[in-house]
C-alpha cells in the first residue's frame, strides 16, 4: 500500500534551535518528494522538490534529505523562529504526474519563545 | 500578484443543499486541482484538470463536479451536500502536470449539517 509516514506527530522547540522531522514512505514507483508548509488557517507552500538522484536540497533555513535506498526524508530547521510554528507535510508523487501525490498527515511544529 | 484566490472562505450548508466553490489563479498555470483535507488523513485529491476543456476524477470524486471553461478558473461544485462533505477544501495550481510545485489556495471551510 502506498503510504507516507511521518514524525513526530507534533513537536515543541523553544525559539533559536533545531530540529529535524522525518518521513518514511512505501510509495512505488517513485517521482518526487516534496515538503511543504503550512500555516493554521491558510494553504500549503512549497518549500522543496527533490528528485531520485538528489540527496540533500535546502531553502534558508530549511534543509531536506533523502534516501531513496531506505525510503526516508528529514527537514532540518536550523535557528528556529517563531514563524516556523506550522505544520509541515512530507508528499510523495508515484509518478511524474501531479496527480499521483501521496500527502504525509504532517508534523506540528510549536516554537516558543 | 494574487496567486490561488479561492471564496468562500467558510460556508455552512444544509444536508442536500448545493453550492458551488469558486477557484481563479492568475499565473497562467496549465494544471489544477482540488483537494480536501480532513482531521488525521493527508490531503485527498478530487478532481482536476490539464487545461481548458479537460477535467478527470482523483481520489474520491464522488459528489462532486468540476469544469474547466478558462485556463483561469476551476469552480468544484457540490451537487447535493452531506454531512460526509465537511472539511476544508484546497484548490492548487501548478505550471504543468509533472515535477512543478504546487501552489494553494488558502482554503474553504465547508460545514454541512
Amino acid at each position: 500500500k502506498n503510504q507516507v509516514e511521518q514524525s513526530p506527530q507534533s513537536l515543541i522547540i523553544l525559539e533559536g534551535k533545531n530540529c529535524t522531522l522525518q518521513c518514511n514512505y512505501t510509495v512505488s514507483p517513485f517521482s518526487n518528494l516534496r515538503w511543504y508548509k503550512q500555516d493554521t488557517g491558510r494553504g500549503p507552500v512549497s518549500l522543496t522538490i527533490m528528485t531520485f538522484s538528489e540527496n540533500t536540497k535546502s531553502n534558508g533555513r530549511y534543509t531536506a534529505t533523502l534516501d531513496a535506498d531506505t525510503k526516508q526524508s528529514s527537514l532540518h530547521i536550523t535557528a528556529s523562529q517563531l514563524s516556523d510554528s506550522a505544520s509541515y507535510i512530507c508528499v510523495v508523487s508515484r509518478s511524474y504526474n501531479t496527480d499521483k501525490l501521496i500527502f504525509g498527515t504532517g508534523t506540528r511544529l510549536q516554537v516558543f519563545p | 500578484n494574487a496567486g490561488v484566490t479561492q471564496t468562500p472562505k467558510f460556508q455552512v450548508l444544509k444536508t442536500g443543499q448545493s453550492m458551488t466553490l469558486q477557484c481563479a489563479q492568475d499565473m497562467n498555470h496549465e494544471y489544477m486541482s482540488w483537494y480536501r483535507q480532513d482531521p488525521g488523513m493527508g490531503l485527498r485529491l478530487i478532481h482536476y484538470s490539464v487545461g481548458a476543456g479537460i477535467t478527470d476524477q482523483g481520489e474520491v470524486p464522488n459528489g462532486y463536479n468540476v469544469s474547466r471553461s478558462t485556463t483561469e478558473d476551476f469552480p468544484l461544485r457540490l451537487l447535493s451536500a452531506a454531512p460526509s462533505q465537511t472539511s476544508v477544501y484546497f484548490c492548487a495550481s501548478s505550471y504543468t502536470q509533472a515535477n512543478s510545485p504546487l501552489h494553494f489556495g488558502n482554503g474553504t471551510r465547508l460545514t454541512v449539517t
